[in-house]
């Protein structure tokens, strides 16, 4: 069983749809990051959340510390956001990061 | 330029070679960490360093070794290469105290 697991896998929208991508996870950790991977294949960090709610234009995470549960926000999808998002967490012992095996997400315009 | 460089971005190898992927840090970070992507499959630790001395086997690490040169620098080697290990490889650091990581561009290996 993974430590990590995100929902759904795989995600069509239509430009200008919300968008929710949720991660669970079964273990302690100190951070949540999501990343983000572009069809070239570099991986850019989007957010480290420890508690809350962080927003950065039209991206917003979430996270329930209690529920071990988080989820990623696009407002007002493009086809620019077309890629594949990963959560991912560090554990609060060991330091070491677990993944979720991905969210691929295409917008059509 | 990158914080984290991975270097060759894109490499084909024959079975049985000897293929070593190369990271450069500027972040300073004392923590270094070789993953591998797999279509369907999350990334997965290969090796990580948490200090120049101190090398560490993570959940993938046969046919793998590693060497840590000097802070700034984690190289991965396949000493034998094989089909299998075909596949996405990402390089990442971060800091001692801090969540926050730092990924490469990766490299993308092909062995035939």
């Amino acid at each position: 069983k993974n430590e990590v697991e995100q929902s759904p896998q795989n995600l069509t929208a239509q430009e200008g749809e919300f968008i929710t991508i949720n991660c669970s996870y079964s273990v302690g950790i100190s951070a949540l990051h999501w990343l983000q991977q572009h069809p070239g294949g570099g991986i850019v960090s989007l957010f480290m959340l420890s508690s809350g709610k962080k927003k950065h234009g039209r991206l917003i995470a979430t996270i329930n510390i209690q529920e071990k549960h988080s989820s990623l926000h696009i407002t007002a999808s493009h086809p620019r956001d077309s890629a594949v998002y990963i959560c991912a967490v560090r554990r609060n012992t060991g330091n070491q990061f677990y993944f979720g095996t991905g969210t691929s997400l295409t917008v059509i315009p | 330029d990158a914080d984290v460089t991975q270097t060759p971005r894109n490499r084909i190898t024959k079975t049985g070679k000897r293929i070593m992927l190369e990271c450069s840090q500027t972040k300073g970070h004392d923590r270094m960490y070789w993953y591998r992507q797999d279509p369907g499959l999350g990334l997965r630790l290969i090796y990580y360093s948490f200090d120049v001395k101190d090398i560490n086997k993570g959940e993938i690490s046969d046919g793998y070794s590693v060497s840590r040169q000097a802070q700034a620098k984690f190289s991965l080697s396949l000493e034998s290469a094989i089909p299998n290990q075909t596949a996405l490889y990402f390089c990442a650091t971060s800091d001692t105290g801090r969540a926050e990581a730092f990924f490469g561009q990766g490299t993308r290996l092909t062995v035939v």
